[in-house]
């Protein structure tokens, strides 16, 4: 069935260090991709998506490629800060004939980020 | 309120107790979810109702039982629970179950505690 494998954290930074979470998939079909973050003691929110491959997601300054390829769709940042801090989850949904509606959640990656 | 809102936030419970977590979102969505949240364990999918029809139980126990009134209330009633039950409970809705990038949108969740 389909899988999302993240790399195991915590990841620990130092502000404006660079992040990459990895993120790698399984799936039949042509999944949509995301990425979703969640902040101590809130519920998960979408941070980025993209739908087909060679898409760029982006936003807040963290971006995602969709690769094909080589199945995957890894967050990287140019500059973390402290507020980056929190559990982030890459997920997928299968597309086309393979669409079960539902979201497969990897999981998690939690970073810390130090002043 | 806008969003998605869960009550209560914190729960504490006894295994002969009968308890409900209530959920409602404010973004005219038509497809609404329950997940569970485990320490160290990818979230799992519990129940979706699309258009107020249960689509998908994943072989939760029957000790958990949902319930969807209308498109805008998710009920998740409680009875006769085990200490692992303990995990965060999240609600989400998105526009429909099956549509094409189907962005769910989460709430904060509820702590349980079973003792």
């Amino acid at each position: 069935g389909d899988s999302v494998t993240q790399m195991e954290g915590p990841v620990t930074l130092s502000e404006e260090a660079f992040l990459t979470i990895n993120c790698t998939y399984t799936a039949t079909g042509y999944p949509s991709l995301f990425w979703y973050v969640q902040y101590p003691g809130e519920g998960l929110q979408l941070l980025l998506k993209a739908t087909k491959a060679d898409d760029k997601g982006s936003n807040k300054g963290f971006e995602a490629t969709y690769r094909k390829e080589t199945t995957s769709f890894h967050l990287e940042k140019g500059s973390v800060q402290v507020s980056d801090s929190a559990v982030y989850f890459c997920a997928l949904k299968s597309g086309g004939s393979s669409n079960t509606g539902k979201l497969i959640f990897g999981q998690g990656t939690t970073l810390q980020v130090k002043p | 309120e806008t969003g998605v809102t869960q009550t209560p936030r914190h729960l504490v419970m006894g295994m002969t107790n009968k308890k409900s977590l209530k959920c409602e979102q404010h973004l005219g969505h038509n497809a609404m979810y329950w997940y569970k949240q485990s320490a160290k364990k990818p979230l799992e999918l519990m129940f979706v109702y699309n258009f107020k029809e249960q689509t998908e139980n994943n072989s939760v126990p029957s000790r958990f039982s949902p319930e969807c009134p209308n498109s805008s209330h998710l009920f998740l009633h409680l009875h006769t629970l085990q200490p692992e039950d303990s995990a965060l409970y999240l609600c989400a809705s998105s526009q429909d179950f099956l549509a094409g990038n189907n962005e769910q949108f989460f709430g904060p969740g509820t702590r349980l505690t079973v003792l």
